[in-house]
């Protein structure tokens, strides 16, 4: 089947610390990859995407790769801030079908 | 603030009871879509909605169901509430339903099942 597995949480880092969230994929077929982030109290927002092969997703600083080769789609951030603090998504979505397949979310905690 | 409406913001209520989780979504999508949030099972698709027709269904329950009404509002119906079914169940939705455009989420509606 589909699936998305992401590198377990919390993650605590400090401000300005380099970031990565592992996300790996099973998928038929093609997928497209995003990023969501769910802030406290919040819904999800879609943070980045990328819909092929070799593709970069960026946004706010974040950068992602869609690497086919090791069915991969890391998350990094050069330097955090607090206000990265929040809940991120790694999810997958097949051509043709819009709902998305999640991971289980990685929490996210930046020290000032 | 991303255009998804989802009332009401929390829910307490009793098991064996039945309640209605409701979602106005963003100007101009056509399809809504449903996901329960819950620890153990992080986020669950349960189903899709396409201009009134139901397009995808996922790990939905017997117990639950949904609609999509002529003004693309859509309610989402628990019924004979167990404790497990307490979770943040969001409603999302995107313009089209095959473009992957992107999800828009709403805030949520925390369920409570004492």
């Amino acid at each position: 089947g589909n699936s998305v597995t992401q590198m377990e949480g919390p993650v605590t880092l400090s401000e300005e610390a380099f970031l990565t969230i592992n996300c790996t994929y099973t998928a038929t077929g093609y997928p497209s990859l995003f990023w969501y982030v769910q802030y406290p109290g919040e819904g999800l927002q879609l943070l980045l995407k990328a819909t092929k092969a070799d593709d970069k997703g960026s946004n706010k600083g974040f950068e992602a790769t869609y690497r086919k080769e090791t069915t991969s789609f890391h998350l990094e951030k050069g330097s955090v801030q607090v206000s990265d603090s929040a809940v991120y998504f790694c999810a997958l979505s097949l051509r043709g079908a819009q709902k998305l397949v999640f991971g289980q979310g990685t929490r996210l905690t930046i020290n000032p | 603030d991303s255009g998804v409406t989802q009332t009401p913001k929390h829910l307490i209520t009793a098991t064996g009871q039945r309640v209605t989780l409701r979602c106005s979504p963003r100007s101009g999508d056509l399809s809504v879509y449903w996901y329960q949030q819950s620890l153990d099972q992080g986020l669950q698709f349960l189903i899709q909605y396409y201009n009134g027709e139901e397009r995808a269904k996922g790990n939905i329950l017997e117990r639950f169901s949904a609609q999509q009404f002529p003004d693309l509002h859509s309610e989402l119906n628990l019924s004979s509430l167990e404790l497990g079914d307490s979770a943040l169940y969001f409603c999302a939705s995107s313009v089209g339903v095959r473009d992957n455009s992107p999800l828009h989420f709403g805030n949520g509606t925390r369920l409570t099942v004492t």
